[in-house]
C-alpha cells in the first residue's frame, strides 16, 4: 500500500527566495488537502482541491502561496519570497468521495520548511 | 463555526496504567470526530473516527473513544498504556461531505517505565 508521500522532507532557504514542495497522493483519492503546522500547534488547512479543481483556500493562504493539481493527480505548494513566518510543516493529505460521510484524511510525513 | 478543545496540554502516565486525553467540541450540527497520533518525525496516523454510528468507538492499538452529545465530549482511553503511546494526540472534528479538518492544540501523552 502506497501512501502519501511529500517531496522534499526538509528545506531550508533564504528569506525572500521561492521554493516549491510536491505531494503525490494515495492513487485512488480524488481530494487533496494542504496543512501548515507550527511548532506546537494543531495542524491548520490551507486549501483543498477535487481532481484538479481548488475548492476552497483558507484566509492563511496568503497572495505569496499557491498551490497546482494539474489533471488531478500531484499537487504542487509554491511559496513566493518566504517569511521568516512561513517556517513550518507543511503536510499533504488525501481522501476519496465517502458518500455523505466525513472522508478520512490519509496524511503524508510532510516538508518542513525553515527560513533563515 | 467548528471547533475542539483538548484539555490537557500534557498528560503523563506509568506503564500499564490507564490513559485519558479529554476532548469537547463545539459543532452547529452532528460532526464526525476524529483522533489522530504523531510520533516524532512521522506522520499524522488516525487512531478511531466518529461518524454518528456507535457512540463508542474503537481504534487502533488498544485505544477507544465514547462520543457523549450531552456533554459534548469525545475522550480518548485506553486501558493499559505502553512506551510506545508516548506521542502528540490530536482531537478533530469535520462535518459531512467535504470538510476541512480542525485541529485542536494536542495533547503529549508522556509514559514513563
Amino acid at each position: 500500500d502506497t501512501g502519501v508521500s511529500q517531496d522534499p522532507r526538509h528545506k531550508i532557504t533564504k528569506r525572500g527566495q521561492n521554493v516549491t514542495f510536491r505531494c503525490d497522493p494515495i492513487s485512488e483519492h480524488n481530494r487533496l488537502y494542504w496543512y501548515r503546522q507550527t511548532l506546537g500547534q494543531g495542524p491548520e488547512f490551507l486549501t483543498y482541491f477535487q481532481n484538479e479543481a481548488q475548492l476552497e483556500k483558507s484566509r492563511l493562504l496568503s497572495d505569496r502561496f499557491s498551490a497546482e493539481r494539474p489533471k488531478g493527480s500531484f499537487s504542487t505548494l509554491e511559496i513566493q519570497r518566504t517569511e521568516q513566518g512561513d517556517s513550518a510543516m507543511y503536510l499533504c493529505a488525501s481522501s476519496s468521495v465517502a458518500g455523505g460521510l466525513t472522508d478520512t484524511q490519509y496524511f503524508g510525513p510532510g516538508t518542513r520548511l525553515t527560513v533563515l | 463555526a467548528q471547533s475542539v478543545t483538548q484539555l490537557d496540554s500534557h498528560v503523563s502516565v506509568s506503564e500499564g496504567t490507564p490513559v485519558l486525553l479529554r476532548c469537547n467540541y463545539s459543532s452547529s450540527y452532528s460532526p464526525s470526530l476524529f483522533w489522530y497520533v504523531q510520533h516524532p518525525n512521522k506522520g499524522l496516523q488516525l487512531l478511531l473516527k466518529y461518524t454518528s454510528a456507535a457512540t463508542l468507538v474503537k481504534g487502533i492499538n488498544g485505544f477507544e473513544a465514547e462520543f457523549k452529545k450531552s456533554e459534548t465530549s469525545f475522550h480518548l482511553t485506553k486501558p493499559s498504556a505502553h512506551m510506545s503511546d508516548a506521542a502528540e494526540y490530536f482531537c478533530v472534528v469535520g462535518g459531512t461531505g467535504f470538510q476541512k479538518l480542525v485541529f485542536g492544540t494536542g495533547t503529549r501523552l508522556l509514559v514513563s517505565p
